[in-house]
């Protein structure tokens, strides 16, 4: 089956503790996103990956890390957590540009304490 | 500017009616994508419909159909025949065809209650 998969689907974890959340997709798909999504704000994009060992920032960056080692894996770093990096996170992927849609993963509930 | 703007925070609906959920964009990009997503409670985002910019045609995918008024710079998304199932959270999105065009750019989304 086609899919985007992230672990874990829920997370709490204390202010300054080191996380990774894992995403990986079997679709082979070049483009790679992770987006965070908060109430009255929608999603917006974190990071983003349009093939192996190139990522940019989207628009909301600041306090995570990415990495694009693999063309299936773009894991979600937060070196050192905050509470206002509690959110809905989804990571997704494509396989083109503006015409082709994303397929999304099904979410990471992080709460930051 | 928003690119993407959902005016209606929430909708309301019975069942078996037909609603029509509003979404307006801006670009200056010839060639772009439209997207609708749906978000249940249970969180997960399911793709719905796609509208391509120079597509003639209106889209259509089962009891989805967008509106797409190119003009207008208007994509509504029209639900025939509401079921309790729809009941959700609905983004539309967009993408451009640019080198920041690997962003789904979302509004802020519409809560649709669809009641018996």
């Amino acid at each position: 089956e086609a899919q985007v998969t992230q672990n874990p689907r829920y997370l709490i974890t204390v202010t300054g503790k080191k996380l990774t959340v894992t995403c990986s997709q079997n679709m082979n798909h070049e483009y790679m996103s992770w987006y965070r999504q908060d109430p009255g704000l929608g999603l917006r994009q974190i990071y983003y990956s349009m093939n192996v060992e190139v990522t940019d920032k989207g628009d909301v960056p600041e306090g995570y890390k990415v990495s694009r080692k693999e063309k299936r894996n773009f894991p979600l770093i937060l070196e050192s957590p905050s509470p206002n990096q509690t959110s809905l996170y989804f990571c997704a992927s494509s396989s083109g540009g503006a015409h082709y849609g994303y397929t999304f993963g099904s979410g990471t509930r992080l709460t930051v304490v | 500017a928003q690119k993407i703007t959902q005016t209606q925070p929430g909708m309301f609906v019975q069942e078996k009616e037909a609603v029509t959920l509003d979404c307006t964009y801006d670009t200056s990009d010839p060639s772009y994508g439209l997207f609708w997503y749906k978000q249940p409670s249970s969180g997960e985002m399911i793709f719905l419909i796609y509208q391509g910019s120079y597509d003639q045609q209106n889209a259509t995918e089962g009891r989805y159909s967008l509106n797409f008024q190119k003009a207008r710079k208007s994509a509504n998304l029209v639900i025939s025949a509401s079921q309790l199932g729809d009941s959700a959270m609905y983004f539309c999105a967009m993408r451009e065809d640019n080198q920041a065009g690997t962003a789904l750019i979302f509004g802020k989304g519409t809560t649709l209650s669809v009641s018996s």
